[in-house]
């Protein structure tokens, strides 16, 4: 799998969009970008994924650059409650990488009153 | 809706005592089921991999074991277990071929 990189913290205010950035430079034609977040002692939990063209769902947007080194997580909104560590995570097929996927340490957004 | 379980959700267990974690899927067939290890403000691990019954990959060389006696569920086991093991479990399921993983809740181990 490639690697990604993020900031290890970021601040929000509440309300007010989060954007968290990711870069996976290294991430080859077939992989995909994936975006769980983990709020304190439970399973990280699914929030979007893409390949090459932006998506959005009822959770966050996804923007993935032209080149897809990089991609930025968009929460519009945000609350008190999404305050979690946010992983950017890149992985293949399971044909390819047994769907293997490298969590690194991830993002932790602190969402302010 | 597909739901996934584990427990204990937390277990205290002395040095050199067996270890069995129990994980279950619900409402789907045939997952693809995987078992990670995270330790204490890190990022996740990946320990196993099953695509079916009696099928496990090994990803990390350990004294940790994995069965799949049924096809919604995947087993971690130990017969020794190091202070090292000390973590927390987590369980995920896929759609045979998909890519997005869905998580348990998780399981607590502390080696003493």
């Amino acid at each position: 799998d490639a690697k990604t990189t993020q900031p290890t913290s970021m601040d929000c205010a509440e309300g007010r969009a989060a954007n968290l950035p990711c870069n996976h430079s290294t991430i080859s034609g077939n992989e995909y970008v994936y975006w769980y977040r983990q709020i304190h002692s439970q399973g990280p939990q699914y929030i979007i994924h893409g390949l090459k063209n932006n998506e959005t769902n009822e959770m966050a947007s996804l923007i993935i650059t032209e080149d897809r080194k990089s991609s930025t997580l968009i929460l519009p909104h945000a609350t008190l409650r999404d305050t979690a560590v946010y992983y950017c995570i890149v992985r293949g097929t399971l044909n390819t990488n047994a769907g293997k996927s490298t969590f690194g340490d991830g993002t932790t957004l602190t969402v302010k009153p | 809706s597909q739901t996934i379980h584990q427990w204990p959700a937390t277990l205290v267990q002395p040095v050199g005592s067996p270890l069995s974690l129990e994980c279950t899927v619900e409402g789907t067939s045939n997952p693809n089921l995987y078992w990670y290890r995270q330790a204490a403000g890190r990022g996740l691990q990946l320990l196993f991999y099953s695509v079916g019954i009696g099928q496990i990959s090994s990803e990390v060389p350990q004294n940790l074991s994995a069965s799949r006696p049924q096809d919604r569920q995947f087993i971690l086991s130990s017969k020794k277990l190091l202070l090292s093991d000390s973590g927390f479990y987590l369980c995920a399921w896929s759609l045979p071929g998909g890519e997005t993983q869905y998580f348990g809740p998780g399981t607590r181990l502390l080696v003493l």
